[in-house]
């Protein structure tokens, strides 16, 4: 596609269940991040995949968050256990090279009820 | 200290004026992006910048890598260009500035 796709751009869920973000990178990126925004804060560094190597999960704040990766294509950002603090919008940006410009999705917004 | 301080935190405007905003980091980057993002959530990246200065329409933005230090400027600024402006620098990971929340009155 022309830009990074994000889906479901809105999603709201009951506290306990799981969900799945996903994230269609620009085509050839081989970079790709994961950042969380909740209400009134600043952006949160979840995950990072470059190519085929290990990905950066330093930023994922707890074990029920996990991102998979298949090569250079789709990534999922699992939440499970949902709780009412994972309430954020979630967003996926792509780059070519990972220290090229990075393109931002429109963001998934999660809400936990 | 966060790794990445912006200045000012809201900025208020008359149409047509020129606007600064400043971004100063402590850590190594490779890049330093600019991102606008506007009340509905969604960010766009403005500019990606290692060194100098760029330009697109109204927008310039220069970087001090010395210094450790950005600018990003609005010329002739307009209603739509009110969002919330947000500097990231890093490698594998961003780090992000709390944003410039600017608005620009008609």
């Amino acid at each position: 596609g022309a830009g990074v796709s994000q889906s479901p751009s809105n999603k709201v869920t009951e506290k306990g269940k799981d969900v799945e973000l996903r994230c269609d990178p620009i085509s050839g990126h081989t970079a790709l991040y994961w950042y969380r925004q909740r209400l009134g804060q600043g952006l949160e560094f979840l995950i990072y995949f470059q190519g085929n190597s290990a990905p950066d999960k330093s930023g994922l704040p707890s074990d029920r968050f996990s991102a998979e990766r298949t090569g250079e294509s789709v990534s999922t950002l699992t939440i499970q256990r949902t709780q009412q603090e994972d309430s954020a919008v979630y967003l996926c940006a792509s780059s070519l090279t990972g220290r090229t410009e990075a393109f931002f999705g429109q963001g998934t917004r999660l809400t936990v009820v | 200290k966060n790794e990445v301080e912006q200045s000012p935190q809201n900025l208020t405007a008359q149409e047509g004026e020129f606007i600064t905003i400043n971004c100063s980091y402590s850590v190594g980057i490779s890049a330093l992006h600019w991102l606008q993002q506007h009340p509905g959530g969604g960010i766009v990246s403005l500019f990606m910048l290692s060194s100098g200065k760029k330009k697109h329409g109204r927008l310039i933005a220069t970087i001090n890598i010395q210094e450790k230090h950005s600018s990003l400027h609005i010329t002739a600024s307009h209603p739509r260009d009110s969002a919330v402006y947000i500097c990231a620098v890093g490698f594998n990971q961003f780090y992000f500035g709390t944003g410039t929340s600017l608005t620009v009155i008609p």
